[in-house]
């Protein structure tokens, strides 16, 4: 399974924009980047994901580089309850559902 | 629409026990997959079933073991219980993969296991 790379741990503070980044220099041409987010107590909720053009949901945006190799998940305006772990995986399309999780971005928000 | 629920949440058994974890799927997923979450390894894929068959497998001893039922309930069994046992397990199901590639996964709240 193709690897990421992601920051140990970020700070940010409320109302602010975040840019979580994620390198996959390996990733294939078949890989889809998916994020997932881990809240205290909580399973790993999905976030959002994307193949090769940059894409919005109602909680994120998802900037991908245009050789893949590296990508940016953005929160626009973070709030307290973004406080989590972010992970950054690489699925194959129609992929089972092994994910291979890094350690993931741990990402504090500042009141 | 109900989560994925499971069962129980908190538990504690002594090193040698057995215990066995549940997971109702959201209804119409069929794939269920188990995941073992410990500070030191962080999240690790153990089983992946798909209309009853076993279709992936982590890389765990034997005593991890699961099955998947006709209405896609999941059970995972660990039996001979270590220490290093002591772990969140979370499950996970997903439907059909959507007009965007996605597959995505929906995960449990878990079921903490303490080994003693």
């Amino acid at each position: 399974d193709a690897k990421t790379t992601q920051p140990n741990s970020m700070e940010s503070n409320e109302e602010e924009p975040v840019h979580l980044p994620c390198n996959h220099s390996t990733i294939s041409g078949t890989d889809y980047i998916h994020w997932y987010r881990q809240l205290p107590s909580q399973g790993p909720e999905y976030v959002i994901h994307g193949l090769t053009s940059n894409v919005n949901n109602r909680m994120a945006s998802l900037a991908i580089a245009e050789d893949r190799k590296s990508s940016t998940l953005i929160l626009h305006r973070a709030t307290l309850r973004d406080a989590a772990v972010y992970y950054c995986i690489l699925r194959g399309l129609q992929g089972a559902q092994k994910l291979v999780f890094g350690q993931g971005t741990r990402l504090t928000i500042n009141p | 629409k109900a989560g994925v629920t499971q069962t129980p949440r908190y538990l504690i058994k002594t090193r040698g026990q057995q215990v066995t974890l549940s997971c109702s799927p959201i209804s119409g997923h069929r794939s269920v997959s188990w995941y073992q979450q410990t500070p030191g390894q962080g999240l690790q894929f153990l089983f992946e079933y798909f209309s009853e068959t076993q279709r992936n497998k982590g890389n765990f001893p034997g005593r991890f073991s699961g099955r998947q039922f006709s209405n896609s309930r999941s059970e995972m069994n660990v039996s001979t219980l270590e220490l290093g046992d002591s772990a969140l397990y979370l499950c996970a199901s997903s439907g059909r993969t959507d007009s965007t590639g996605a597959n995505v996964l929906t995960f449990g709240a878990g079921s903490r296991l303490t080994v003693l």
